[in-house]
């Protein structure tokens, strides 16, 4: 089994309805983190997480909302999406990156949401 | 400005070639820097780590140069399997990961 799991892989919607990407991880790590990646724009950070008390946003949160609701699970919800919200979504998680461990960061494999 | 920039490529090669890729980073204070390797559709999965005093696994160089504030990697003997986009990532003092855009690079017969 993966260590990071993404449902779904692959989602199409309709502009205006809510969707939720889930991210669950068996690493054990407190930081997770949502990316969106774009053609030609590499990843960029939406949200951001350290422990379960600690959420921050990234460079592009707007529209988008996240719960970590243990220390395992951190999901991004999209309230109404619209299309410029298509996109491939990873999720990701690491350890402190301090003499605890590197900061690597393991991926899911992405959901691919497209939005009609 | 952005906070780490790549030239996006694509680098075209023919294999055996040596290829270099540099990586630009503007937060002076970052801490660790990492190359990660992306295959098409696929999820970014760790190459290397960078070191200040360098670091080499097989055909793969990374280098840090902290005064200029960018990170390279060389690949010699380039192989066709090297093809994929290769992205820096760069970890600021705050504890925020931030990627390049990525390089592509094609690797051809």
């Amino acid at each position: 089994d993966a260590d990071v799991t993404q449902t779904p892989r692959n989602r199409i919607t309709k502009t205006g309805k809510r969707i939720m990407l889930e991210c669950s991880q068996t690493k054990g790590h407190d930081r997770m983190y949502w990316y969106r990646q774009d053609p030609g724009l590499g990843l960029q950070l939406i949200y951001y997480s350290f422990d379960v008390k600690d959420i921050n946003k990234g460079e592009i949160s707007d529209g988008y909302s996240v719960s970590r609701q243990a220390q395992a699970k951190f999901s991004l919800s999209l309230e109404s999406a619209i299309p410029n919200q298509t996109a491939l979504y990873f999720c990701a998680t690491s350890d402190s990156g301090s003499e605890r461990g590197t900061g690597e960061l393991f991926f899911g494999e992405g959901s691919r949401l497209t939005v009609l | 400005r952005k906070e780490v920039e790549q030239d996006p490529g694509p680098f075209n090669v023919p294999e055996g070639a040596t290829v270099a890729f540099n990586c630009t980073y503007s937060n002076s204070a970052s801490q660790s820097f990492f190359w990660y390797r992306q295959d098409c559709r696929k999820e970014p999965k760790l190459l290397m780590s960078v070191y200040s005093s360098g670091n080499e696994d097989g055909r793969f160089t990374a280098q840090l140069n902290r005064a200029s504030q960018y990170i390279s990697l060389l690949i010699r003997d380039s192989k066709l399997s090297d093809s994929a986009t290769y992205l820096c990532v760069v970890i600021t003092n705050t504890g925020k990961l931030i990627f390049g855009q990525g390089t592509t690079l094609q690797v051809k017969p």
